[in-house]
């Protein structure tokens, strides 16, 4: 899962402050999706995106939190006016085709919100 | 709704000590069921897909298995780097590839 690029590693926001997260996927793959990990929880779906197109967005906070995928340069997580209960792991992971194929993570970027 | 549940929470082990841990999942139509590892302040590390009952597949001390509601990762005389948390995740037909995660099983083999 090393292919899969994730910046960066920790980052530590205020609140009422933006986070800017980042993936680049691996070399070859086009659908990514983006994961949180709370502590003692399981992973949880947030979206799934491809180049320039939200695909499923099902699991994602219906405000402060958006995503893109552009079609040069990697795919960003936003979270406006974090708030305490946004500190978590996030994980994107990335796959060559659409469904029935693993999914290959990155090492997450862990948000603390003070 | 699809859910993952895996047992036990936390399995501790001694070295060479074979065992069992179990998903039991719900889903419409079972596109496939996935295995992922764990180390602390990593990413899940892709283990296994599996994608129909009956189905098995192995990797040097592991295997898992599929039935129509569960699945199985067995462990065959573990050492201590088997020490992880093990994860089990289910993509449901036609669900845009998303993955359902459990809440996964804490792994701890004693040399």
């Amino acid at each position: 899962n090393a292919g899969v690029m994730q910046n960066p590693r920790h980052l530590v926001r205020r609140r009422g402050q933006e986070a800017r997260l980042r993936c680049s996927p691996m070399k070859g793959h086009s659908h990514v999706y983006w994961y949180r990990q709370l502590p003692e929880e399981g992973l949880k779906f947030m979206v799934y995106l491809q180049k320039e197109n939200i695909i499923d967005e099902s699991g994602m906070p219906k405000e402060r939190f958006s995503a893109e995928f552009p079609k040069e340069g990697p795919s960003i997580l936003r979270i406006q006016q974090v708030v305490r209960g946004d500190s978590a792991a996030y994980f994107c992971a990335s796959s060559p085709l659409d469904g029935g194929t693993e999914a290959f993570f990155g090492q997450g970027t862990r948000l603390t919100v003070v | 709704e699809d859910q993952v549940t895996q047992s036990p929470e936390a399995l501790r082990l001694q070295e060479g000590e074979s065992s069992s841990l179990n998903c039991s999942y719900t889903v419409s139509g079972l596109r496939g069921l996935f295995w992922y590892r764990q180390d602390p302040g990593k990413g899940p590390e892709f283990l296994f897909t599996l994608y129909s009952a009956g189905e098995e597949k192995e990797k040097e001390r592991l295997k898992a298995t599929l039935t129509k509601k569960e699945s199985f990762l067995h462990i065959t005389a573990p050492k201590p780097e088997d020490s992880a948390t093990y994860l089990c995740a289910v993509q449901a037909d036609g669900a845009n590839s998303k993955l359902t995660f459990g809440k996964g099983i804490t792994l701890s083999v004693r040399p």
